[in-house]
């Protein structure tokens, strides 16, 4: 166990519709990142934020956001879903740096199935 | 380009087998980190080991050891005396300055082993 949590474990739903991720880190880490696994794109890095900053972004589509609240969850919130952004999406945690050079553990991942 | 190329797409082999997952980088930042990730069939994925740039030592936990060879920017890691439970999907990742001059992690494809019994 990470000590990353992650809810819900699967979702399942339709094109057009709109749905939210969450992501607690680990206790005491201020950086959370969100990848997202499908079986055409691999491991991709999507965005990062640190102690409630945008910090990095990668290759997340202007339909997807994400924030980081007082309490350091994040939620990542996808929109106007298509069948293509069916995927395992995985947040991460790290600890004071902020930096992606420090080790990131992984929560067990949200499946998104857009039907 | 900055990548992280693991050319083994898959590799099957019979418990107690030694074997060896390839991980080949490129990148231009002088400084960087390396890492192994282990993805088990239940989907986690699990930190195996973090590496700089600066320190070539090879590195040894258990059945696991990592070779860092920066002369031909590899990162192999190799099992020794494999178990069914070593049946996963590993992934190389490698932290690098995206075009934004931010940093990122990015991993390569994955290699999947298959231990049998």
């Amino acid at each position: 166990d990470s000590g990353v949590t992650q809810t819900p474990k699967h979702l399942i739903t339709a094109t057009g519709q709109r749905v939210t991720l969450r992501c607690s880190p680990r206790s005491g880490d201020l950086s959370v990142y969100w990848y997202q696994q499908s079986l055409d794109q691999g491991l991709q890095f999507l965005i990062q934020y640190y102690n409630g900053e945008e910090r990095a972004k990668g290759n997340i589509l202007e339909r997807f956001s994400a924030q980081q609240f007082p309490d350091l969850h994040s939620e990542l919130n996808l929109s106007s879903l298509e069948l293509g952004d069916s995927a395992l999406y995985f947040c991460a945690s790290s600890g004071s740096s902020g930096l992606p050079t420090d080790t990131q553990y992984f929560g067990p991942g949200t499946r998104l199935t857009v039907l | 380009a900055q990548k992280v190329t693991q050319a083994q797409t898959e590799i099957s082999v019979v418990e107690k087998e030694d074997v060896t997952l390839d991980c080949v980088y490129e990148t231009r930042d002088t400084t960087y980190y390396l890492f192994w990730y282990k993805q088990p069939p239940s989907g986690e994925l699990v930190f195996l080991i973090r590496r700089n740039s600066f320190d070539e030592q090879n590195e040894i936990s258990g059945r696991y050891s990592w070779n860092f060879q920066k002369s031909t920017s590899s990162f192999n890691f190799t099992i020794t005396a494999s178990q069914v439970v070593d049946s996963a999907v590993y992934f190389c990742a490698l932290s690098l300055t995206m075009d934004t001059g931010r940093r990122a992690l990015t991993f390569g494809s994955g290699t999947r082993l298959q231990v049998q019994p």
